[in-house]
Order: C-alpha cells, then sequence, then structure tokens
C-alpha cells in the first residue's frame, strides 16, 4: 500500500542545534517532494521543493535533501531557534500532478 | 494583498443540520482545493477544482459537496450526511505552472 511516513513522535531539540526531520515513503514515485510549516491553528505555508533530480536544496537556515533509491527526504533547519518550532509537514507531488499528498508532519519543540 | 480568505474563523453546527464554509482568493489561481485536518493527522483531501465549473472528488468526499461558479470562490458545504464533521477545514489554490500550495487560514467546525 502507499504511505508516507514523519516521526510520529515530536521532536525535542536544544536552541542553536541543527534539527533533522525525516520523511518516508513507499510505493509512490514523486516527481518533487514539498515541505510545508505549520502552525498551530493556521493553514500551513510553503518552505521547500525539491525535484527528483535534484540531491540537495538550501533556503537560508534550511536545508532539504531527496533520495528517490531509499525513498526518504531529510529536513534540516540549521541554529534552530524557538520560533521555528511547528509542524512541518512533507508532502508528495506526482507526475499526474493535480493534486499533492501530504504526510501527518512532525511536530518540532526548539527548546531555549 | 494577495491572498486566501477563509470565514468564518470558527462555526458551530446543531447536528443534522448543513453548514457552508467559504473559501475566496484573489490570487488568480485556477486549482482550489479543500482538505480536512483532524488532531494528529495529515491533511485529507476532500475536494479540488482546476477550473470554473468543474471539480473532483478527493479522497474523502463522502458528505460534502463544492461548487465553482467563479474563479475566485469555491465553497464547502458539509451536509448531514457527513457522520463525523467536526474538524479543522482548509481551502488552498495553485497557481499555474507552479506546485507549491497556498492555504487559507482555516475553518474550525464544531458539531454539537
Amino acid at each position: 500500500s502507499q504511505k508516507i511516513e514523519q516521526n510520529s513522535e515530536a521532536l525535542n531539540i536544544q536552541e542553536g542545534k541543527t534539527a533533522t526531520l525525516t520523511c518516508n515513503y513507499t510505493n509512490y514515485s514523486p516527481a518533487y517532494l514539498q515541505w510545508y510549516r505549520q502552525d498551530p491553528g493556521r493553514g500551513p505555508v510553503f518552505l521547500l521543493l525539491i525535484r527528483e533530480n535534484e540531491k540537495e536544496k538550501r533556503k537560508e537556515r534550511l536545508k532539504v535533501t531527496f533520495d528517490t533509491t531509499l525513498k526518504q527526504s531529510l529536513f534540516h533547519i540549521t541554529a534552530s531557534q524557538p520560533a521555528d518550532s511547528a509542524t512541518y509537514l512533507c508532502a508528495l507531488d506526482m507526475y499526474w500532478g493535480d493534486k499533492i499528498i501530504f504526510g501527518k508532519g512532525t511536530r518540532l519543540h526548539i527548546l531555549p | 494583498d494577495g491572498g486566501i480568505t477563509q470565514s468564518p474563523k470558527y462555526l458551530f453546527r446543531k447536528e443534522g443540520q448543513n453548514v457552508t464554509l467559504s473559501c475566496e482568493q484573489n490570487l488568480n489561481h485556477d486549482a482550489m482545493y479543500w482538505y480536512r485536518q483532524d488532531p494528529g493527522q495529515g491533511l485529507r483531501l476532500i475536494y479540488y477544482s482546476q477550473i470554473v465549473n468543474d471539480f473532483q472528488k478527493g479522497d474523502i468526499a463522502e458528505g460534502y459537496s463544492v461548487s465553482r461558479e467563479k474563479k475566485e470562490s469555491f465553497p464547502l458545504t458539509v451536509t448531514s450526511a457527513q457522520k463525523n464533521p467536526t474538524a479543522f477545514y482548509l481551502c488552498a489554490s495553485l497557481g499555474q505552472g507552479y506546485n507549491e500550495q497556498f492555504f487559507g487560514p482555516g475553518t474550525r467546525l464544531t458539531v454539537l
């Protein structure tokens, strides 16, 4: 069956360290993989997109990797800050691309 | 300012009543989406529309209905046939040639 899995437990990281979130998928072949941030009671906000032929993408303190062999994406926040505390969703964007498929999200807490 | 608005932010409904959630965008986006989010769950697609006067069922369309009479508007009706309608509802839009979705602030529906 098709699945997208993100760290089911909340992640607690000390301020200043790098937070690494995982997104694994099975039985999908996405053309793109997207990461969104969602704050409590709000809609998700797009952060980064990585294509299947890209290994890594960076934006300021954010870095995303995409390994289509392992069927995994890693999302890194370097020099983490308490303001980075939120839920982070990964989403698969298929070739037949009229809709994207979201994971359940990982709650990240950056501890001061 | 361009964006997506959803109203109301909070909605209470008695069992057996239909209720309509509003979603408006001024981004000139062709595609619009409705998602449902339950605690600890990812986003589940209810309906989507890629063009005016056309829409498709998502993964959990039963008990919901939509219309797309104008490009800017994609209202969602939660009918009395929806067995468990209490949830957070999110509307999103997508521009032509883009992959990332823009989300509204959400409507929290509670059935009393």
